[in-house]
């Protein structure tokens, strides 16, 4: 079974600095997604990112890009000229790519709390 | 256009009782899931809908829930006989395909309460 881990359960960075969230995983499968999730207290989940494992080129949307480091499984979140905005809990997610009913699934982390101070 | 929608958005029951939980995807999403997000914990998934049928329904932890889609758009997650461990907030996604690296787009999520 696949697992997903954050290992930083709080963080937090400075008004416009940069930041990188961590988030690791276990799969024997080749193919797969990975995504970053945003979860503000509106409790409503936005996407921040997604990755395909297939492709080596690391995902970047704005201020956002990943480190998709698929040897080590890792894939970190880094957020650059942070915006207090960015406040919220990250989730790293992930999706297997095999074509089957039961694999639609995302299996998520634990989440990391972000804070950024003014 | 609007977004995924659920209602309630906070529901209080006591242990025991029967509560029901409206999740309204987005128009012509095909794929929908429920997941559960306890305090402090990401969300696990409970039940995938693809059409009107349940693809995936290995993730409901016992026969105390269920879930339907019947027309194919509005799902209702059912509990039965609920505990103080039902309690959690309770999302919905949708997503035009389940294939791919489709985004799965959340509703707001309902809190649900078992006193």
């Amino acid at each position: 079974a696949q697992t997903v881990t954050q290992s930083q359960p709080e963080m937090s960075v400075q008004e416009a600095e940069t930041v990188t969230l961590s988030c690791t995983y276990d799969t024997s499968e080749s193919d797969y997604y990975l995504f970053w999730y945003k979860q503000p207290p509106s409790r409503q989940m936005i996407l921040v990112i997604r990755q395909e494992a297939y492709k080596q080129q690391n995902a970047t949307e704005n201020r956002f890009s990943v480190n998709f480091q698929k040897a080590a499984k890792s894939f970190s979140l880094k957020i650059s000229d942070s915006q207090l905005g960015d406040a919220a809990m990250y989730f790293c997610a992930y999706r297997s790519a095999i074509n089957a009913g039961n694999n639609r699934k995302l299996i998520w982390g634990l989440g990391t709390s972000l804070a950024v101070n003014p | 256009g609007a977004g995924v929608s659920q209602t309630p958005s906070n529901k209080v029951t006591e242990k025991g009782k029967y509560v029901e939980l409206r999740c309204d995807p987005i128009s012509g999403h095909t794929a929908l899931y429920w997941y559960r997000q306890s305090l402090g914990q990401g969300p696990e998934f409970l039940i995938y809908f693809q059409g009107t049928g349940a693809a995936d329904d290995s993730g409901l932890p016992n026969d105390r829930f269920f879930a339907v889609r019947p027309e194919g758009s509005v799902s209702t997650l059912k509990i039965q006989r609920t505990e103080r461990g039902d309690s959690a907030v309770y999302l919905c996604a949708s997503s035009f395909t389940s294939g791919g690296a489709a985004e799965q787009f959340f509703g707001p999520g309902t809190r649900l309460t078992v006193l």
